[in-house]
């Protein structure tokens, strides 16, 4: 089965603009996590998908956004780029609740973006 | 603020030897702890899950967990060269799939 994916793998950007990053979760998965991992901060939740419903967000600003589609694949977006968003952003895939491996998230590669 | 502490290391450990790894949740109410692996430059690989109390074995880890003490640890037997790595202890709390994270502990394995 394949893992997840996450497209694009690298990308550069400048100071105030924005970016979409896509994944496509594990084939059967219905949940869509992500995350930023820094050197600073470590690994810091951002939001969580199910069924195209965002259920919890973590304490980042508004500039990022998500959306899951009906096929479970996932985009995020942030806005008004800052060079503290310069991060690898993973994104991991659960399957549903209840059923063999519970609670587990599998990542993708991740994205690395770098904000000039 | 739910916090997950792992021990900062960095740790380096003889090929052979086992590596023991540990972490402390301040989440009374996590129901489900994980360990991941992962390598320079690389995203996370999930190596082991608990949810009971006691011990769970797969291969040459073993991953404990003490739910009274809010005590989740890894051992690593036989450690390798291969096992180099940063370990990430993470907790999930709640009805979300939000997973809390420790620092990471860096393990090295000396030839």
């Amino acid at each position: 089965k394949a893992g997840v994916t996450q497209t694009p793998r690298y990308l550069i950007k400048t100071r105030g603009q924005q970016v979409t990053l896509s994944c496509s979760p594990i084939s059967g998965h219905r949940s869509v996590s992500w995350y930023q991992q820094t050197p600073g901060q470590g690994l810091q939740f951002l939001f969580e998908y199910f069924s195209e419903t965002q259920r919890n967000k973590g304490n980042f600003p508004g500039r990022f956004s998500g959306r899951q589609f009906s096929n479970s694949r996932s985009e995020m977006n942030v806005s008004t780029l800052e060079l503290g968003d310069s991060a690898l952003y993973l994104c991991a895939s659960s399957p549903l609740p209840g059923t063999s491996g519970r609670d587990e998230q599998f990542f993708g590669p991740g994205t690395r973006l770098t904000v000039l | 603020q739910k916090e997950v502490e792992q021990n900062s290391g960095p740790l380096s450990v003889p090929e052979g030897a086992i590596a023991s790894l540990n972490c402390t949740y301040s989440d009374r109410g996590s129901q489900s702890f994980f360990w991941y692996r992962q390598y320079s430059g690389k995203s996370p690989e999930l190596i082991m899950s608990i949810y009971s109390n006691g011990d769970k074995e797969d291969g040459r880890f073993t991953a404990q967990l003490n739910k009274a003490s809010q005590y989740v640890s890894l051992l690593i037997r036989d450690s390798q060269p291969s096992d180099s790595a940063t370990y990430l202890c993470a907790v999930l709390s709640g009805s979300a799939r939000q997973l809390t994270f420790g620092s990471g502990t860096q393990l090295t394995v000396l030839p």
